[in-house]
């Protein structure tokens, strides 16, 4: 059983260029995440998605882009690197609601220069 | 969003007993308390939840205040692999999302 799996886990990027983080879930689950946690910090949400085709956004979306079309998927759109986006991303999954847990993938650690 | 106050680290031998406070001063009738963990150079991972009664599982146990005011993580013999940052999260009903906080820093002796 996979759980969440992301790609890349390390990317370095220079400032202007573009990338997609890839995520993806078997489980099922209508509900995905993405965070992204600076160095010493918690994790901020960037945008959510309660099902295919519906999407929010979180604390901190600017300088992103989502988009859900499968269940299992929910690709995160970096359109211009800048510097302030080094971080590392977190992806998680849930059936969703309170009495759900998150499922957390390992995490892409994306450097901007 | 209701808030959480946690210390910001606590120490603790191994083989014994961790007791991670959190104060929810503001929560309300509905709102669920999870707990979730960081280990090292990994994503988060659930540890428990509950609402008003203490809630045991294979990984800890979570104490409730009666009046909900705070609540209490207790890992009943810490290991070496229990060191991480613990995250007390109010869940309130129809929230569709978590908050993080800054967590707890646990480090555990040998």
């Amino acid at each position: 059983n996979a759980g969440v799996t992301q790609t890349p886990k390390f990317r370095i990027l220079k400032i202007g260029q573009s990338m997609t983080l890839q995520c993806t879930q078997d489980m099922n689950h209508n509900y995905m995440y993405w965070y992204r946690q600076d160095p010493g910090m918690g994790l901020k949400l960037i945008y959510y998605s309660v099902g295919a085709g519906i999407t929010d956004k979180g604390e901190v979306p600017n300088g992103y882009n989502v988009s859900r079309s499968t269940t299992e998927d929910f690709p995160l759109r970096l359109e211009l690197a800048a510097p302030s986006q080094t971080s590392v991303y977190f992806c998680a999954s849930s059936y969703g609601g309170q009495l759900y847990e998150q499922y957390f993938g390992p995490g892409t650690r994306l450097t901007v220069t | 969003d209701a808030k959480t106050t946690q210390p910001n680290s606590m120490e603790s031998n191994e083989e014994e007993p961790v007791h991670l406070p959190c104060n929810h001063s503001t929560i309300s009738g509905t709102d669920y308390i999870h707990w979730y963990r960081q280990l090292p150079s990994q994503g988060p991972e659930y540890v428990i939840h509950g609402l008003t009664s203490n809630v045991n599982n294979r990984m800890a146990s979570l104490a409730i205040a009666e009046d909900r005011k705070s609540s209490t993580l207790i890992l009943h013999r810490a290991t070496l692999r229990d060191a991480a940052v613990y995250y007390c999260i109010l869940y309130f009903q129809g929230a569709q999302k978590l908050v993080f906080g800054q967590g707890t820093r646990l480090t555990i002796n040998p």
